[in-house]
């Protein structure tokens, strides 16, 4: 129940192109999904993050889709560029400072 | 600046070796965290602390040990006891009157040789 799973693990791209990223999760405790990216030898940074009383967050390029009843949320990066190839990671936690729970990642190639 | 400092950067242990993570943050935060990923394994919880003195086990806490004697400090001892400890660890913390938004140290590769 505490886990959520990403897809896919890896992912090319073109630039230009549309990149989605999708989570699920199980435990309908959780309140609060986060999306991190993490460039290579870095520690990742917040990228954008939504709670269940939206169904939809935009901030530029990066668009959260959230679906309460489908228990799934998923990551759309419009216009993507080589600059946003990184390693992406779903999250989710429970209310509090409970401590985030991560997917296992996906790896974005943005080729020109 | 603000922020979370890890050092050291890179260390390499010898097996049957004690080593310790260091980890401060000066963002006031009240929670700090430990983290250990390997490549396709997502970031695993270690450790866990939400106020001064107190820590929790997070999922792979066998073979690790932490302390928080100072609400900016949260080091992170790997153990012998730690069969696989080769990772890359990474230190965290949340400011506890927003939720949940976790802010990333820059890591610390741990390699046994």
């Amino acid at each position: 129940q505490q886990q959520v799973k990403q897809s896919p693990q890896s992912l090319i791209v073109q630039k230009g192109g549309i990149s989605i990223i999708n989570c699920a999760y199980e435990n309908t405790a959780f309140d609060y999904f986060p999306w991190y990216q993490q460039f290579p030898g870095k520690g990742p940074a917040l990228l954008i993050a939504i709670r269940p009383d939206v169904s939809e967050k935009k901030e530029g390029r990066f668009t959260i889709s959230f679906n309460k009843s489908a228990k799934q949320f998923s990551l759309h990066i419009m216009d993507s560029q080589p600059g946003d190839s990184a390693t992406y990671f779903c999250a989710a936690s429970m209310k509090g400072n409970t401590p985030l729970v991560f997917g296992k990642g996906t790896r974005l190639s943005v080729i020109a | 600046d603000g922020g979370i400092t890890q050092s050291p950067k890179y260390l390499f242990r010898k097996e049957g070796q004690n080593v310790t993570l260091s980890c401060e943050q000066n963002l006031n935060h009240d929670a700090m965290y430990w983290y250990r990923q390997d490549p396709g394994q997502g970031l695993r919880l270690i450790y866990y602390s939400q106020i001064v003195n107190d820590f929790q086990k997070g999922d792979i806490a066998e073979g690790y040990s932490v302390s928080r004697e100072k609400k900016e400090s949260f080091p992170l001892t790997v153990t012998s006891a730690q069969k696989n400890p080769t990772a890359f660890y990474l230190c965290a913390s949340t400011e506890g009157s927003t939720g949940n938004t976790i802010y990333f140290g820059e890591g610390s590769w741990l390699t046994v040789v």
